[in-house]
């Protein structure tokens, strides 16, 4: 097992464009988490799956979001019509308990 | 809904030396406490956690922490760190509950020098 895997590591779009980010997660946990952190703050709640259910979503994760565990195993999240204020690390999480969260490297993206 | 609060934003340090990285939380209901650890360009690696029991947690690198339920914090001590910590140092909160988010604070870059 090679720990939560993000891909890709960075990206960088023109305003406007869509993107997508896929994470793999440990492959027993059936939690999985994305956040979003910007440069020099700690990292935000973005979003929630249990299984392929996704419970709870933060008032930050605005209609141009969207995220998806199909399978209840890898997941994406989706930007639409990137715009300036999305350049940020998303980070992928995953965890099989309440209480511990393994992080992937996240990725970073730069929207010009 | 909780929040946490890291008071210095950066902590310089020499080479050997003792640190503490101060955090302050708060919340309605009770909570578990962490501290997590990220490398330039890296995601974010747990140093440590307090799930209940023994107030005094241990964790990897020789790290630990305090709960303080009376004064709401969860203050993080290395007794002599090495260059190789320097890093940035996050301290986080989750609910106890089914399932839970963490709430992150702003983070503390520590910098240690020769």
């Amino acid at each position: 097992d090679t720990g939560v895997s993000q891909d890709p590591r960075h990206k960088i779009t023109k305003r406007g464009q869509n993107v997508t980010f896929r994470c793999d997660p440990i492959s027993e946990h059936n939690r999985l988490y994305w956040y979003r952190q910007t440069l020099g703050q700690g990292p935000e709640f973005l979003t929630y799956f249990q299984n392929e259910a996704q419970l709870e979503k933060s008032r930050l994760l605005s209609d141009r979001f969207s995220a998806e565990r199909p399978k209840g195993s890898f997941s994406t999240l989706e930007i639409q019509r990137t715009e300036q204020g999305d350049s940020a690390m998303y980070l992928c999480a995953s965890s099989l308990e309440v209480a511990e969260a393994f992080f992937g490297q996240g990725t970073r993206l730069t929207v010009v | 809904a909780q929040s946490v609060t890291q008071l210095d934003s950066q902590v310089p340090v020499f080479e050997e030396a003792p640190v503490e990285l101060r955090c302050n939380y708060s919340s309605s209901v009770s909570v578990y406490l962490f501290w997590y650890v990220q490398y330039p360009n890296q995601g974010l690696q747990l140093l440590l956690k307090y799930l209940s029991g023994s107030t005094l947690v241990k964790g990897i690198n020789g790290f630990e922490a305090e709960f303080n339920k009376s004064q709401t914090s969860f203050h993080l001590r290395k007794p002599s760190v090495h260059i190789s910590d320097t890093a940035e140092y996050f301290c986080a909160v989750s609910e106890q509950r089914g399932y839970s988010t963490l709430t992150f604070g702003k983070g503390t870059m520590l910098l240690v020098s020769p």
